[in-house]
């Protein structure tokens, strides 16, 4: 396994687009995290899966904020109507239990522009 | 609420100068601590896990223990390879995990 993958890796784009984010994780890993990192800070949780269920979400998550995770395998993070404060890197991760270690994927860094 | 802060925010160290970066946090039932480090444009590379008071763990020169309330990352006789972010998280009681802000360590030669 090559470990968590992100797609693409870097979006740029005007603001009131829409733009969609994809993470592939561990394939063993039924737990899978999205987070979102701005320039000198640590990672902000966004939401969580536990295989296709949802569980939870960020209250600070905006509305214009949707993810999915159809078949318990690969998640996406869309953002409608995007604003300039939605620029920062968006983080997947992976984990296989509680207790056990999130593993990363590269990032994909937007801009809005 | 659970929290994460790190010390110090940043850190310059000459090559081969040891030091200490803290994690303190306040949780409600721990269940893991984990220390990553993550380079510029990157994600977090995963270094450490620990979970209960006392444990430690080493992986070259780095050295990971923890206490009830902080976790500190010993770095021996770093090298200018070692610059990075050096981040802290705690999985609790909840679902999810938190993150302090990171400690920029540059090393120079």
């Amino acid at each position: 396994d090559t470990g968590v993958s992100q797609d693409p890796r870097h979006k740029i784009t005007k603001r009131g687009q829409n733009v969609t984010f994809r993470c592939d994780p561990i394939s063993e890993h039924n737990r899978l995290y999205w987070y979102r990192q701005t320039l000198g800070q640590g990672p902000e949780f966004l939401t969580y899966f536990q295989n296709e269920a949802q569980l939870e979400k960020s209250r600070l998550l905006s509305d214009r904020f949707s993810a999915e995770r159809p078949k318990g395998s690969f998640s996406t993070l869309e953002i409608q109507r995007t604003e300039q404060g939605d620029s920062a890197m968006y983080l997947c991760a992976s984990t296989g239990g509680w207790g056990e270690t999130q593993y990363f994927g590269p990032g994909t860094r937007l801009l809005v522009l | 609420e659970d929290q994460v802060t790190q010390s110090p925010e940043a850190l310059r160290l000459q090559e081969g100068e040891s030091s200490s970066l803290n994690c303190s946090y306040t949780v409600s039932g721990l269940r893991g601590l984990f220390w990553y480090r993550q380079d510029p444009g990157k994600g977090p590379e995963f270094l450490f896990t620990l979970y209960s008071a006392g444990e430690e763990k080493e992986k070259e020169r780095l050295k990971a223990t923890l206490t009830k309330k902080e976790s500190f990352l010993h770095i021996t006789a770093p090298k200018p390879e070692d610059s990075a972010t050096y981040l802290c998280a705690v999985q609790a009681d909840g679902q999810n995990f938190v993150f302090g802000p990171g400690t920029r360590l540059s090393v120079l030669p």
